[in-house]
C-alpha cells in the first residue's frame, strides 16, 4: 500500500543555515510524482517542489531541492539559507500513475530562530 | 492570475445542520480535488471531480457527504447533518489538463458546534 513517512514532528534552524528535512514512502508503481508543501500558520498550503520518478535530476526550486533517491525509496526537501519566513509545517505528498489523489504524510514543523 | 478560492474561509454549524463549502478552480482548471485536515494531521484525500463527474469518491464518508462540480459555477462539498467530528479544515485544489501539480486553496475550517 502507498505510503509516506515523515519522521521528523519538529526541526529547528539558525537563520542562513541550511536545513533538510526527511521523506520516505513505498509504493509498488514505478511511475509516481513526489511533492512537497509547505503549510505556514496562516493555514494555506504553498506548493514548493515536483519529482517524477523517472527524472533523472534532483529537482530545484530557488532555495529548495529535493535530495531524491529511488532505491532507497527516499525524497528529502533540502531548503538553504533559511529565512525566518520558513517557519511553517512542511508536508511530503505521493501520487501514483494511476490515481490522482495525493497521499500526505504527517508532516515536520520547521522553526527558524534569528 | 487568481488562485483556487474557497468560501466561507471559517464556517461555524451547530450539530445537525448542513454544511455548504465552494470552490472555485484555478481559471483553465477542469480538475478539482477535495482533502479534509484533522487537526495535528496530514491532509486526507475525500474526492476527485471533473465538470460534471464525480472521478474517484474513495475518500468520501459513506453518509452524509456529496459533492458536485457542475458545468457552471464552483463546486461544492455539502456535509448533511454535521456532528461534532466533522470539524476540521477542508481543502479544495485545481489542477491543469496535464494533472501533474495541484494548487490548493486557502481552506475552510468547519467548526461544529
Amino acid at each position: 500500500a502507498q505510503k509516506i513517512t515523515q519522521t521528523q514532528p519538529g526541526m529547528f534552524v539558525q537563520e542562513k543555515e541550511a536545513v533538510t528535512l526527511d521523506c520516505t514512502y513505498d509504493t509498488s508503481d514505478p511511475s509516481y510524482g513526489l511533492f512537497w508543501y509547505k503549510q505556514p500558520s496562516s493555514g494555506e498550503m504553498i506548493f514548493l517542489i515536483y519529482q517524477g520518478s523517472y527524472d533523472q535530476q534532483n529537482a530545484t526550486e530557488g532555495r529548495y531541492s529535493l535530495n531524491f533517491q529511488k532505491a532507497r525509496k527516499s525524497a528529502n526537501l533540502v531548503i538553504s539559507a533559511s529565512q525566518l519566513g520558513d517557519s511553517a509545517m512542511y508536508f511530503c505528498a505521493m501520487r501514483e500513475r494511476n490515481t490522482d489523489k495525493l497521499i500526505f504524510g504527517t508532516g515536520t514543523r520547521l522553526q527558524v530562530f534569528p | 492570475n487568481a488562485g483556487v478560492m474557497q468560501n466561507p474561509r471559517h464556517l461555524v454549524r451547530r450539530r445537525g445542520q448542513e454544511a455548504r463549502l465552494r470552490c472555485s478552480p484555478v481559471k483553465g482548471h477542469s480538475h478539482v480535488y477535495w482533502y479534509r485536515q484533522l487537526p495535528e494531521e496530514g491532509l486526507k484525500f475525500m474526492v476527485y471531480l471533473q465538470k460534471e463527474n464525480i472521478i474517484d469518491e474513495s475518500g468520501m464518508p459513506k453518509e452524509r457527504f456529496s459533492a458536485e462540480f457542475p458545468k457552471e459555477g464552483p463546486s461544492i462539498l455539502r456535509i448533511q447533518q454535521v456532528v461534532r467530528g466533522d470539524s476540521a479544515a477542508y481543502f479544495c485544489a485545481s489542477s491543469p489538463p496535464s494533472r501533474q501539480t495541484q494548487y490548493f486553496g486557502p481552506g475552510t475550517r468547519l467548526l461544529v458546534l
